[in-house]
């Protein structure tokens, strides 16, 4: 059974729209990330999460923005999506900062 | 500033042949660095391959090694004889602990690997 959950898997949107991406966890983690990778470029980080509070962004645009509603899982809100945006999205996960990483399958999001 | 740089692909190797993907990596503010082998396998997510937190140590799993040297700033990774299923795109890793207490990967680029039968 996967252990993190991103969905959906393929996202297709219109350039000002805005988007929802969804994580779950069911590792029992405590610390949850979100990294991008557009094409031909490496994977980001774009934020960290711990114990459901906000630890690193890096992320320069105020568009994206992360959301917690619960312990296991850590959306990503994208508002007024641009070209630009087209990636695929990674959302991790590790048992606290200072251990392994393991990531979600990823959504790939397509903004027209 | 803090950088991973890997072996620019796409590689293709026939099968049972050696393999050596090249990571260097650059951590002018990191104080101790970890390192890691992320692989992605055709349709699916990023899987731990292998990881090594101490200079000095080689990492192993699934017939693939690293070692971490910091003399030369590198985790190259390495397998005796490749196989089919080794195909995947392998990713290099920095990983990173702040004084704040947040981590995060910096990633090389990504190697594509084929391997022919």
């Amino acid at each position: 059974d996967p252990k993190i959950i991103q969905k959906p898997k393929y996202l297709v949107a219109v350039t000002g729209s805005e988007k929802i991406l969804i994580c779950e966890q069911y590792l029992g983690h405590n610390a949850m990330y979100w990294y991008r990778q557009s094409a031909k470029k490496p994977l980001e980080f774009m934020f960290s999460y711990s114990y459901q509070k906000l630890m690193d962004n890096q992320t320069a645009s105020s568009r994206f923005q992360p959301q917690s509603s619960k312990k296991n899982h850590l959306d990503l809100q994208i508002t007024a999506l641009k070209p630009d945006d087209s990636a695929t999205y990674f959302c991790a996960s590790s048992q606290s900062p200072r251990d392994t990483q393991y990531f979600g399958p990823g959504t790939r999001l397509l903004v027209l | 500033g803090d950088s991973v740089t890997q072996t620019e692909g796409p590689v293709t190797v026939s099968e049972s042949e050696s393999l050596i993907i090249n990571c260097t990596y650059s951590a002018t503010s990191i104080a101790y660095p970890n390192l890691f082998w992320y692989v992605r396998y055709p349709g699916e997510g990023l899987q731990l391959l292998l990881k090594v937190i101490t200079a000095g140590q080689k990492g192993s799993s699934r017939g693939f090694e690293a070692t971490y040297n910091k003399e030369t700033t590198s985790f190259h990774l390495q397998k005796a004889s490749v196989q089919e299923s080794d195909s995947a795109v392998y990713y290099c890793a920095l990983g990173a602990l702040n004084q704040g207490g947040s981590a995060k990967l910096i990633f090389g680029e990504g190697t594509k690997l084929t391997v022919s039968s």
